[in-house]
């Protein structure tokens, strides 16, 4: 258990619609993170957010976007899905942004797109 | 860019056997290491990390000790049990100026123990 919840945990949309998925940092985490795992492969790098606002990009288009809210939780919204956007979406937190501070990770959103 | 490359899975051993799972990076400057453990049907979590070089990262028998010579995190155990079963991911992160950057995966290695 690692106080990192994720909203829905299964969902399916249709190509071209759009998702938002939820994330509840655990308690006094101030930064939030993304990551899309695709099937036999490591979770890729969407971005962060520290504080509200965002902190750090990977490589994703801009019809990835997120938003951080005052009690640190958060959301990924995506735009004109596509096929391959089925994933595990995973929302990971951690208490300010020292790359040696523990990153908790949630259990994930899996997203199918049809 | 940064990137992490562990040796290809799945990986099947016998319970009871020596296990070493390689894991080497590439990246500017100086990151903090970290394995994390995907078992079936469940998020990632947090193994053991190392933020600084010869730092021995450990827990629940598990050891890495964070190489800057040869740019290796190589996980091993010395007695795996059928319950270690899952897929290990070697992780890194650096620090910029804005703060701690998103961790960088490797592709995962899948570990099978067999009774």
């Amino acid at each position: 258990e690692t106080g990192v919840t994720q909203s829905p945990t299964h969902l399916i949309k249709t190509r071209g619609q759009q998702v938002t998925l939820r994330c509840s940092s655990q308690s006094g985490h101030n930064t939030v993170s993304w990551y899309q795992q695709a099937l036999g492969q490591g979770p890729q790098f969407i971005f962060q957010y520290y504080r509200e606002e965002e902190n750090g990009r990977g490589n994703f288009p801009p019809r990835f976007s997120g938003l951080q809210f005052p009690n640190y939780s958060s959301e990924l919204n995506v735009n004109a899905l596509e096929l391959d956007d089925s994933a595990l979406y995973l929302c990971a937190s951690s208490l300010e942004r020292s790359s040696g501070n523990t990153i908790y990770f949630g259990e994930g959103s899996w997203l199918t797109v049809v | 860019g940064n990137s992490v490359t562990q040796m290809e899975g799945p990986v099947t051993l016998s319970e009871e056997a020596f296990l070493t799972i390689n894991c080497t990076y590439t990246a500017t400057g100086y990151p903090s290491l970290f394995w994390y453990v995907q078992y079936p049907g469940e998020g990632l979590q947090l193994l053991l990390k190392a933020t600084k070089a010869d730092d021995k990262g450990s827990n629940k028998g598990f050891e890495a000790t964070y190489r800057k010579e040869t740019t290796s995190f190589h996980l091993e155990k010395g007695s795996v049990q059928v319950s270690d079963s899952a897929v290990y991911f070697c992780a890194l992160t650096m620090y910029s100026g804005g703060g701690a950057d998103g961790l960088t995966f490797g592709k995962g290695t899948h570990l099978i123990i067999q009774p």
